[in-house]
């Protein structure tokens, strides 16, 4: 089973608040993703970092903005909630850890989901 | 055109039976191949990678085709447990993993 953990698993919020959604994992995985899902959907990449320091945006836009301080977490942040961020966020990560490269086949482990509901 | 195709179906198979999906991808330059697993309103969890030469892994084969640029998965003797989404993912360029949208399959008694 994979060490990566997402918090909290359910967020219902009003327009314009500001909220961070956690992720991190224990893995020591160099690598980590942040996906965006909606029901019956592709998964669409907002957001990933290849190491402390380094994040970039992804395929998709996104009003979010993520930070990675240290190794083990990666939280992305919303300024102001609107409704049409309500979806689930998928936190992920990859690498064989110990700041080595992962090869071609490195493997992806996704945490558990935060839906999110803004009204 | 999308990067990474897949039938959404559902595919609706009886218990035991045998089922195939492929996926299509369309950057030539693509380095390596998975299938996932998602569970309704659950994560993806990788299944199986897909390598070069074909592997299987218990009911379960996936074979690459680079020249057609497609993938596929086999599932034989079909189990209840087995509904689920299967999502084709490639790795492109820069290491990017591009999922396509599932072919979801429904298993019934």
């Amino acid at each position: 089973e994979a060490d990566i953990y997402q918090t909290p698993r359910y967020l219902v919020i009003g327009t314009g608040k500001k909220i961070t959604l956690e992720c991190s994992q224990t893995m020591g995985h160099d690598k980590m993703y942040w996906y965006q899902q909606d029901p019956g959907m592709e998964l669409h990449l907002i957001h990933y970092s290849y190491g402390v320091n380094s994040t970039e945006k992804g395929d998709l836009s996104s009003e979010s903005t993520v930070s990675r301080i240290r190794t083990e977490h990666f939280p992305l942040t919303l300024e102001s909630a609107r409704p049409s961020h309500t979806s689930q966020y998928l936190c992920a990560s990859s690498g064989l850890g110990g700041g080595r490269q992962g090869g071609v086949n490195e493997k992806l482990f996704f945490g558990s989901g935060t839906q999110l509901s803004v009204l | 055109r999308k990067e990474v195709e897949q039938d959404p179906g559902p595919f609706n198979v009886p218990e035991g039976a045998t089922v195939a999906f492929n996926c299509t991808y369309s950057n030539s330059a693509s380095q390596s191949f998975f299938w996932y697993r998602q569970d309704c309103r659950k994560e993806p969890k990788l299944l199986m990678s897909v390598y070069s030469s074909g592997n299987e892994d218990g009911r379960f084969t996936a074979q690459l085709n680079r020249a057609s640029q497609y993938i596929s998965l086999l599932i034989r003797d079909s189990k209840l447990s087995d509904s689920a989404t299967y999502l084709c993912v490639v790795k492109g360029g820069f290491q990017k993993l591009v999922f396509g949208t599932g072919t979801r399959l429904l298993v019934s008694p």
